[in-house]
């Protein structure tokens, strides 16, 4: 079945705690993408990859690093977590680089940082 | 002005009804993409439009290129349809999309 994996679901840290939610995707695709979302901001992008080694930011990549050393895999790293960064997060998918294709997204990650 | 407008930003309507939710751009676009979100769920692809229309059971989805709008069409609408719908756009020659702010419906039974 085609789908994108996130992990944790729910997670609950505390400020300065490193943590790191896992992506991955099992369609082969070039394009993957992770998006915060807010009530009343609506998704936010914070960074995307177009392939293996390439990734650029998106419009809130404060706070954030990711890493694509694998096709299926991106994982979204937060190095030092503040209270700001509490929100719903979204890893999606694409075949295409121009996002002319599908989107897959995965099910969410409610992160709260206290 | 936002590049991407939707409306309206909330229906609420009978079961049974024929919903209409539309989105107006103004960039150049290679793509448009409605998409759902049930309360507290994950985002679904419903349709990606580069012309014309697209049916899928009793969804329908038009864009005309020319107006910049299209419009998501429910109908025999069902209390489960209750979620929101968002309409992002694919910029021509750029790897980001443009996201409306969502039209939350919710149909009552």
């Amino acid at each position: 079945e085609a789908q994108v994996t996130q992990n944790p679901r729910y997670l609950i840290t505390v400020t300065g705690k490193k943590l790191t939610v896992t992506c991955s995707q099992n369609m082969n695709h070039e394009y993957m993408s992770w998006y915060r979302q807010d009530p009343g901001l609506g998704l936010r992008q914070i960074y995307y990859s177009m392939n293996v080694e390439v990734t650029d930011k998106g419009d809130v990549p404060e706070g954030y690093k990711v890493s694509r050393k694998e096709k299926r895999n991106f994982p979204l790293i937060l190095e030092s977590p503040s209270p700001n960064q509490t929100s719903l997060y979204f890893c999606a998918s694409s075949l295409s680089n121009y996002l002319t294709g599908e989107l897959f997204f995965g099910e969410g990650s409610r992160l709260t940082v206290l | 002005k936002n590049e991407v407008e939707q409306s309206p930003q909330n229906l609420t309507a009978q079961e049974g009804e024929f919903i209409t939710i539309n989105c107006s751009y103004s960039v150049g676009i290679s793509a448009l993409h409605w998409l759902q979100q049930h309360p507290g769920g994950g985002i679904v692809s419903l349709f990606m439009l580069s012309s014309g229309k697209k049916k899928h059971g009793r969804l329908i989805a038009t864009i005309n290129i020319q107006e910049k709008h299209s419009s998501l069409h429910i109908t025999a609408s069902h209390p489960r349809d209750s979620a929101v719908y968002i309409c992002a756009v694919a910029q021509d020659s750029n790897y980001q999309l443009i996201w409306g702010a969502g039209t939350k419906l919710i149909i009552k039974p």
